[in-house]
């Protein structure tokens, strides 16, 4: 069962940079099948996905928040990382760091958010 | 990106309704919805995958339904740990994996 863990501040100020990690266990981040993924829910609100990579490297942003987003892998610990510049009270959040499966029948890929960190609120205020 | 409309955003009912959230896309998806449950402060879990498919574990009392651009959510007979937030998600088009606007589900 993959099992994931964000870590990072849980505050920050207007204008700076947001650093979230996630720590995966009970699986490979180098899994062919997985696209390693943020996700984040503000307050009261829907989810909205923020950014995805694959193993291979290959990064994947929000066209809103894409000039501002930075996605990257570390697989000698198992982990991936968010960072977020110049963040407004507009990203106050819970953060998710989440595993899409690729699944593939009838000819046709399929994304799916199947596991979950338990999520982090990030605030952002002076 | 492909929108998806939820209806209704809230609905009330009892333990043992029968409960129907509908799902609707701006463009054919064929079967590639999923939906999720959320509880109040905790991540969402995924419960459907290809608009039917039950994930393990989850209880026989969902049913996933559609095809095209309408899809439905059944809870056949409330349970009290079934009062939680239902999204669907379309699982087509990567990376805009785009979720619907949540239905909330209170006594």
């Amino acid at each position: 069962q993959v099992q994931l863990q964000e870590s990072g501040p849980g505050l920050v100020k207007p204008s700076q940079t947001l650093s979230l990690s996630c720590t995966v266990s009970g699986g490979s981040i180098n899994s062919p099948n997985s696209y390693w993924t943020w996700i984040r829910q503000p307050p009261g609100k829907g989810l909205q996905w923020i950014a995805s990579i694959y193993y291979s490297g290959s990064t994947y942003y929000s066209p809103s928040l894409k000039s501002r987003l930075s996605i990257s892998l570390d697989t000698s610990n198992n982990q991936f990382s968010l960072k977020l510049s110049s963040v407004t009270a507009a990203d106050t959040a819970v953060y998710y760091c989440v595993r899409v499966r690729n699944d593939y029948s009838d000819f046709t890929n399929q994304y799916y958010f199947d596991f979950w960190g338990q999520g982090t609120l990030v605030t952002v205020s002076s | 990106d492909i929108q998806l409309t939820q209806s209704p955003s809230s609905v009330s009912a009892s333990v043992g309704d029968r409960v129907i959230i509908t799902c609707r896309a701006s463009q054919d998806i064929s079967r590639w919805l999923a939906w999720y449950q959320q509880k109040p402060g905790k991540a969402p879990k995924l419960l459907i995958s290809a608009a039917l498919n039950l994930q393990s574990g989850v209880p026989s009392r969902f049913s996933g339904s559609g095809s095209g651009t309408d899809f439905t959510l059944t809870i056949s007979s409330l349970q009290p740990e079934d009062f939680s937030t239902y999204y669907c998600q379309q699982a087509n088009t990567f990376p805009a994996l785009t979720v619907g606007g949540g239905t909330k589900v209170e006594i």
